[in-house]
């Protein structure tokens, strides 16, 4: 199964808010609300930010934020901060019972 | 404070086999691992239910990674076979329902090389 499509690369400036998506298909984003979205910055690993959409796990900011269209997943990022230059990736619940991985986007913080 | 510490990497010849552990605490939940190849992305490989009723692979590994647990000993096992160079990766131990991941592990690097 390939994995979702994410764009490669985002940036921002400090202060800036950038959107990051993330399109499937009918059969896992679009089908289900179960998408995430994981923080990992070099060598270390992801962290979970966002989970079923738009749900925040507890200690993760308010300035992250999730939301779904059809097909399409997007992260949006507001008040961007150094420390959010990061990968990004996005994850979901698939028909056939597996969880499937976007690309991952490098996001930097100009 | 949920603890996942991988253990078993190493470097091994195609062909060639391991078994990765991983100890973990608050052992009740359901558990994935997650590889990532050099410089690349995540890649689902595996998830067992709390209680070892339910397995998942990824099609790229079935048939040659089995995933287990001993809930006795809070240990997550894969045991993997018949190993390829694409096989190349940190593979981390991951705590959550089959939706999603919640708790990652360290993860420990598997290298298949000649």
């Amino acid at each position: 199964q390939s994995a979702l499509t994410q764009p490669p690369s985002a940036s921002g400036s400090p202060g800036q808010s950038v959107t990051i998506s993330c399109t499937g298909t009918s059969s896992d984003v679009g089908g289900y609300n179960y998408v995430s979205w994981y923080q990992q910055h070099p060598g270390k690993a992801p962290k979970l930010i966002i989970y079923e959409v738009s749900n925040w796990p507890s200690g993760v900011p308010d300035r992250f934020s999730g939301s779904k269209s059809g097909n399409t997943a997007s992260l949006t990022v507001s008040g961007l901060q150094p420390d959010d230059e990061a990968d990004y990736y996005c994850s979901s619940y698939t028909v056939t019972n597996t969880l499937l991985f976007g690309g991952g986007t490098r996001l930097t913080v100009l | 404070q949920v603890q996942l510490v991988e253990s078993g990497g190493g470097v091994v010849q195609p062909g060639g086999s391991l078994r990765l552990s991983c100890a973990a605490s608050g052992f009740t939940y359901g558990m994935h691992w997650v590889r990532q190849a050099p410089g690349k992305g995540l890649e689902w490989v595996a998830f067992i239910r709390h209680d070892g009723s339910d397995k998942y692979y990824a099609d790229s590994v079935k048939g040659r990674f089995t995933i287990s647990r001993d809930n006795s000993k809070n240990t997550l096992y894969l045991q993997v076979i018949n190993l390829r160079p694409e096989d190349t990766a940190v593979y981390y131990c991951a705590r959550g329902g089959l939706t999603r991941v919640d708790y990652w592990g360290q993860g420990t690097l598997v290298t298949v090389s000649s």
